[in-house]
C-alpha cells in the first residue's frame, strides 16, 4: 500500500516547455486534488476531482490543465511553463466515510521553470 | 469564502517546553472539518488531527492536544514537552477543498 505517489520528484523546465505531473493513489479514494506550495503562502488548490470523470477549478487554475484518467490517477499538465509556476506541487486524495474527510498527500514534485 | 489565519510565523522554544499554535478560521458552512498537518524539513505533509464542527470536545493524543472553540472560530494546537523532532512547519486547514493557513515554523532548540 503505497498511498499517494507522484512523479517526477524534481523537474527543471525552460520557459514555454510543457510537462505533465503524474499522481496515483491506491486507497480507492474518490476525490483527488492538486495543490501548489510557494514560500510563505501555505498550499493553494489548483484543481480537484470529486470523482472519476469530473474535474473542477480551485483557487489558482490558470496555466494548468488536469485529467482524471481513472479512479487511481489524476495528472496535472503545464502547457507552456512560466517562471511563476516554479513551486512545489502536491497531489492528495481524500478518504471519506469511516476514515473521515481527511486528505492524504503525496511526497511532492519540486518544479523549477527557468 | 473560506479563510484560515495563523498569525505567528516562526516560534522558537527550548526542548521540553510546550508550544501552542493559534488558528482562526472563517467559513459560512454550518458543517465543516478542521485539520492540522505537519511538514517536516523533508517536505512531506503529514496528517495530524481532524475535528468536525459537530464535536467541540477537546482531546489529547500523546503529546498533541487541541482546543476547538466554535464561538471564537479557533482551533488551537498544542505540543506538550516539545522535542527536536517536532521542528517543522505546522498548517491549519479547513474543509474538503482545503483552505490552508500560511503555516507556523516551529523550531525546537535542544
Amino acid at each position: 500500500n503505497a498511498g499517494v505517489t507522484q512523479t517526477p520528484k524534481f523537474q527543471v523546465l525552460k520557459t514555454g516547455q510543457s510537462m505533465t505531473l503524474q499522481c496515483a493513489q491506491d486507497m480507492n479514494h474518490n476525490s483527488m486534488y492538486w495543490y501548489r506550495q510557494d514560500p510563505g503562502m501555505g498550499l493553494r488548490l489548483i484543481y480537484y476531482s470529486a470523482s472519476e470523470g469530473t474535474t473542477d477549478k480551485g483557487e489558482v487554475p490558470n496555466g494548468y490543465n488536469v485529467s482524471r484518467l481513472n479512479k487511481r490517477e489524476f495528472s496535472l499538465r503545464l502547457e507552456s511553463a512560466a517562471p511563476s509556476q516554479t513551486s512545489v506541487y502536491f497531489c492528495a486524495s481524500r478518504a471519506q466515510g469511516a476514515m473521515g474527510d481527511t486528505q492524504y498527500f503525496g511526497p511532492g514534485t519540486r518544479l523549477t521553470v527557468l | 469564502a473560506q479563510k484560515v489565519t495563523q498569525a505567528q510565523t516562526e516560534i522558537s522554544v527550548v526542548e521540553k517546553e510546550d508550544v501552542t499554535l493559534d488558528c482562526v478560521y472563517e467559513t459560512r458552512d454550518t458543517t465543516y472539518y478542521l485539520f492540522w498537518y505537519k511538514q517536516p524539513p523533508s517536505g512531506e505533509l503529514v496528517f495530524l488531527i481532524r475535528r468536525n464542527s459537530f464535536d467541540e470536545q477537546n482531546e489529547i493524543s500523546g503529546r498533541y492536544s487541541w482546543n476547538f472553540q466554535k464561538s471564537t472560530s479557533s482551533f488551537n494546537f498544542t505540543i506538550t514537552a516539545s522535542q527536536v523532532v517536532d521542528s517543522a512547519v505546522y498548517f491549519c486547514a479547513l474543509n474538503n477543498r482545503l483552505a490552508f493557513g500560511k503555516g507556523n515554523q516551529v523550531v525546537v532548540i535542544p
